[in-house]
């Protein structure tokens, strides 16, 4: 059990446009989710943690109008890099936090976004 | 600030060889503190350790918390190649909102 689904694992898009990458719990239900970044050879990033219905809590340095986060069911939450530019190209992770098991958190498999 | 510091930060051991690696923490309101293994992709949950003296096994690897301390150290013995990785520790405070991960120790197995 403790299934974290992430959606799409690459994506390529063009400068200016926006793209949306979805974090699905598979078989629990998550009131909290985490999205990271990762950049080359260093550790993850917390970028924001969303909780489900209410808005998500963004890092001090991450711009919550270029990464929208919505959490609008216990199972699924999603970030939305708005008009995306190459600097913005890494690795983002999601992870959910699973109540009935503690603290423990089960990671995505990951998005690695590329801006060209 | 809360912050988790993890030693070394970069390991380079031939296989066979038992490896520990380290994570210091200074965290209000400790919960729980987590190891991952990052390979190619996402990190893959180790251990949750919660209690204090309380050795956790997974094969080969193993972990235990020191609460009073303030560390907690995650041992690989019989090292392979397969281990080459990043471990990550992160902490989770109690109001279970929030990690902090340290930067990682990047293990390198060699043959």
């Amino acid at each position: 059990g403790a299934v974290v689904s992430q959606h799409p694992s690459r994506v390529i898009c063009k400068s200016g446009t926006s793209v949306k990458i979805e974090c699905r719990s598979l078989d629990f239900q998550a009131t909290t989710m985490f999205w990271y970044r990762q950049f080359p050879k260093q550790s993850l990033m917390l970028m924001a943690t969303s909780n489900e219905g209410s808005k998500a809590t963004y890092e001090q340095g991450v711009e919550k109008d270029k990464f929208l986060i919505n959490h609008a069911s216990l199972t699924l939450s999603t970030l939305t890099v708005t008009s995306a530019h190459p600097e913005d190209s890494s690795f983002y992770i999601c992870s959910a936090r699973v109540h009935s098991r503690g603290s423990e958190a089960f990671f995505g498999q990951g998005t690695r976004l590329t801006v060209v | 600030e809360d912050k988790v510091v993890q030693s070394p930060l970069s390991l380079v051991v031939h296989e066979g060889d038992t490896v520990t690696l380290n994570c210091s923490y200074e965290v209000t309101n400790f919960r729980s503190l987590l190891w991952y293994k990052q390979e190619k992709k996402a990190p893959t949950f180790l251990f949750m350790l919660t209690s204090s003296g309380i050795e956790k096994k997974s094969g080969r690897l193993s972990s235990i918390l020191d609460k009073k301390e303030l560390f907690s150290i995650l041992n690989i013995t019989a090292t392979q190649t397969g281990d080459s990785a990043i471990y990550l520790c992160a902490v989770m405070d109690n109001y279970g909102q929030n990690f902090v991960f340290g930067p990682g120790t990047r293990l390198s197995v060699l043959p």
